[in-house]
């Protein structure tokens, strides 16, 4: 089945400092890939639409500048947190449908956890 | 504006029963709608998809059925056991591919 790799699993850093979430594709490309948030006891928030070789599109509310989305190849979404905050910390995950699967829905990344100090 | 709600934040059941979980909606027109498992600290798992013209879809242990006049489909997980206490998500997704969750319930399925 489709399989879509997140790493890293969780990471701390500094207030200020940059981190990079990778999302893969690994068995199925994927030309759109999702990007959501999810605070503790809530619902998943989708931040932006990643689309290979284009640019991604923010939902509202969310920072195109400081989620800065990479979809360079069907295989590889990036999402790099930049001059994060505590505020910013959160679970982040992504998502990605490969062609042929309208019956099996989506297939989630196993989640970062981001943590802010 | 559109509300997708899911009946309770937590369920707890006894093993064996049969647990239902509820999904309405407001202001929306899915296409389709999917049920997910979540474990804590995890990613959704995708567990069933049923479409706008589907009124019911089963997957072994699993039933989903979808009312778009009452706006509302319901999960039932039968025989339950404790191993499928998690959190169960609803999403709707519209022509044009734009998919938005439920808040969740959480069940808990005690022995």
């Amino acid at each position: 089945g489709a399989v879509v790799s997140q790493h890293p699993s969780w990471v701390i850093c500094k207030s200020g400092t940059s981190v990079k979430i990778e999302c893969r594709s690994l068995d199925f490309q994927a030309t759109t890939m999702f990007w959501y948030r999810q605070f503790p006891k809530q619902s998943l928030m989708l931040m932006a639409t990643s689309n290979e070789g284009s640019k991604a599109t923010y939902e509202q509310g969310v920072e195109k500048d400081k989620f800065l989305i990479n979809h360079a190849s069907l295989t590889l979404s990036t999402l790099t947190v930049t001059s994060a905050h505590p505020e910013d910390s959160s679970f982040y995950i992504c998502s990605a449908r490969g062609t042929g699967h309208s019956n099996y829905g989506y297939t989630f990344g196993s989640g970062t956890r981001l943590t802010v100090v | 504006s559109q509300k997708i709600e899911q009946n309770s934040e937590a369920l707890n059941i006894q093993e064996g029963k049969t647990a239902t979980l509820t999904c309405n909606y407001t202001n929306y027109s899915p296409a389709y709608l999917q049920w997910y498992r979540q474990d804590p600290g995890r990613g959704p798992v995708f567990l069933l998809l049923i479409r706008e013209n589907e009124k019911e879809k089963r997957k072994e242990r699993l039933k989903v059925t979808f009312d778009t006049t009452l706006k509302q489909s319901l999960f039932h997980i039968t025989a339950s056991q404790p191993a499928d206490s998690a959190t169960y998500l609803c999403a709707l997704t519209n022509n044009n591919n734009d998919m938005r969750f439920g808040a969740g319930t959480r069940l808990t399925v005690k022995p």
